[in-house]
């Protein structure tokens, strides 16, 4: 069964742009989360999605945002950059939302630079 | 407030020899605790977790963990060593609030394994 995958791997934006992540969970995993690893602050929660719809929200800016669609995949986005956004951004799977807990699993990351 | 804490930026230890890799946690409710591993330019892989049941857990790649109520310890074993568990440890709990996929991780532990 293929893992969680992420694109792109690396990214480099300048401040001021927007970008936009991909993440495809594992097959047949409906919970998508995703995570913002800097050196400074560590592993960050973002957000959750389940089934579309977003279930939880981390504490971070209006800038990021983020979807599930009708097959699970989801995205994220970032508007106008800044340099502290550069970080690791990873995205995890689950097959469920809360309940009896199932671990998620976490995709390779998407390195995003901000010059 | 729910939080982890790992005492230890990094854990030395000779090759053959057990290792440890201490973790704390603050939560309210019954604890959901997780380990998970990086490796460089890697997502995280999970190692084990403990929802209820038997303190000592058994995890993947010869890891174990030990979760102590009373000391709100959940420590990281492993009986003898590789140079290839050389990593970054990461230790996390499940928020209980909203009984959702949100993790909260600790600092991370580097672990060095030497020959």
């Amino acid at each position: 069964k293929a893992g969680v995958t992420q694109t792109p791997r690396y990214l480099i934006k300048t401040r001021g742009q927007q970008v936009t992540l991909s993440c495809s969970p594992i097959s047949g995993h409906r919970s998508v989360s995703w995570y913002q690893q800097t050196p400074g602050q560590g592993l960050q929660f973002l957000f959750e999605y389940f089934s579309e719809t977003q279930r939880n929200k981390g504490n971070f800016p209006g800038r990021f945002s983020g979807r599930q669609f009708s097959n699970s995949r989801s995205e994220m986005n970032v508007s106008t950059l800044e340099l502290g956004d550069s970080a690791l951004y990873l995205c995890a799977s689950s097959l469920a939302s809360g309940g009896d807990y199932n671990e998620q699993f976490f995709g390779p990351g998407t390195r995003l630079t901000v010059l | 407030a729910q939080s982890v804490a790992q005492p230890e930026d990094q854990v030395n230890v000779a090759e053959g020899n057990p290792l440890t890799v201490k973790c704390t946690y603050s939560v309210s409710g019954n604890p959901y605790l997780f380990w998970y591993v990086q490796y460089p330019n890697r997502g995280l892989q999970f190692l084990l977790k403990y929802i209820t049941g038997d303190n000592l857990v058994k995890g993947s790649y010869g890891f174990e963990a030990e979760f102590n109520k009373s000391q709100t310890s959940f420590h990281l074993k492993k009986p003898s060593a590789l140079v290839s568990d050389s990593a970054l440890y990461f230790c996390a709990v499940r928020d209980s609030r909203g009984g959702y996929n949100k993790l909260i991780f600790g600092a991370g532990t580097r672990l060095a394994v030497h020959p």
